[in-house]
């Protein structure tokens, strides 16, 4: 069984562009969370997709967007990059959305904004 | 809005040691409590989840507890080792039918010196 894989390990951007990041889910799971880790936090929930649907979201701007596809992995889109955005950023799949279900964490994606 | 508290941030012992790393969060009205592991730019490993209903969790040298009316979780580690080093997340979920999140601490940075 495949765990969380994440695209890619890291990525060096400058202010201003846009950037895209991967999450495929552990097998048989249909439900995928984003976190974003600054140096030396805890993460920070971004949002969820469920059956390709946003399923709640954190306090992060619309410039933060994602898709699900019909696959169950996920993309992880940042627009008008800021210095701030510079993070690890985690994605966890899980079976459903629910509490009751845990939530597996990929490698993470360490992004760089100059 | 839930709050995750760590201490210490950081803590230095010597090889041997048994140790307690604490967790408190401001909202009792959680559905479970999990226990990370992070090692310097990588994601998550789970290391111990206790339901709201249960009082501790053990795996292996890990003991961790939970008093959900005061908020409080600790994490106790026996006979520390080297590879124990690491930084040591605590993060709390409430009981949701979507969308459901991790609430996480910043952490505690452990070192432990041979």
């Amino acid at each position: 069984e495949t765990g969380v894989t994440q695209s890619p390990t890291h990525l060096i951007k400058t202010r201003g562009q846009q950037v895209t990041l991967r999450c495929s889910s552990q097998s048989g799971h249909n439900t995928v969370s984003w976190y974003q880790q600054a140096l030396g936090q805890g993460p920070q929930f971004i949002f969820q997709y469920y059956r390709e649907e946003e399923n709640g979201r954190g306090n992060f701007p619309p410039r933060f967007s994602g898709l699900q596809f019909p696959n169950y992995s996920s993309e992880l889109n940042v627009n008008a990059l800021e210095l701030d955005d510079s993070a690890l950023y985690l994605c966890a799949s899980s079976l459903r959305p629910e509490s009751a279900y845990e939530q597996y964490f990929g490698p993470g994606t360490r992004l760089t904004v100059t | 809005k839930q709050e995750v508290t760590q201490i210490p941030a950081a803590l230095s012992v010597p090889e041997g040691e048994n140790l307690v790393l604490n967790c408190s969060f401001t909202d009792s009205a959680i559905y479970n409590l999990q226990w990370f592991r992070q090692d310097p730019g990588k994601g998550l490993t789970s290391l111990l989840l206790i339901q709201s209903s249960q009082r501790e969790q053990t795996s292996g040298r890990l003991n961790a507890s939970l008093d959900k009316s005061s908020g409080r979780s600790t994490l106790y580690i026996a006979a520390s080792q080297p590879g124990d080093s690491a930084t040591y997340l605590c993060a709390v979920r409430r009981e949701e039918t979507s969308g459901s999140r991790l609430t996480f601490g910043e952490g505690t940075q452990l070192t432990v010196n041979p």
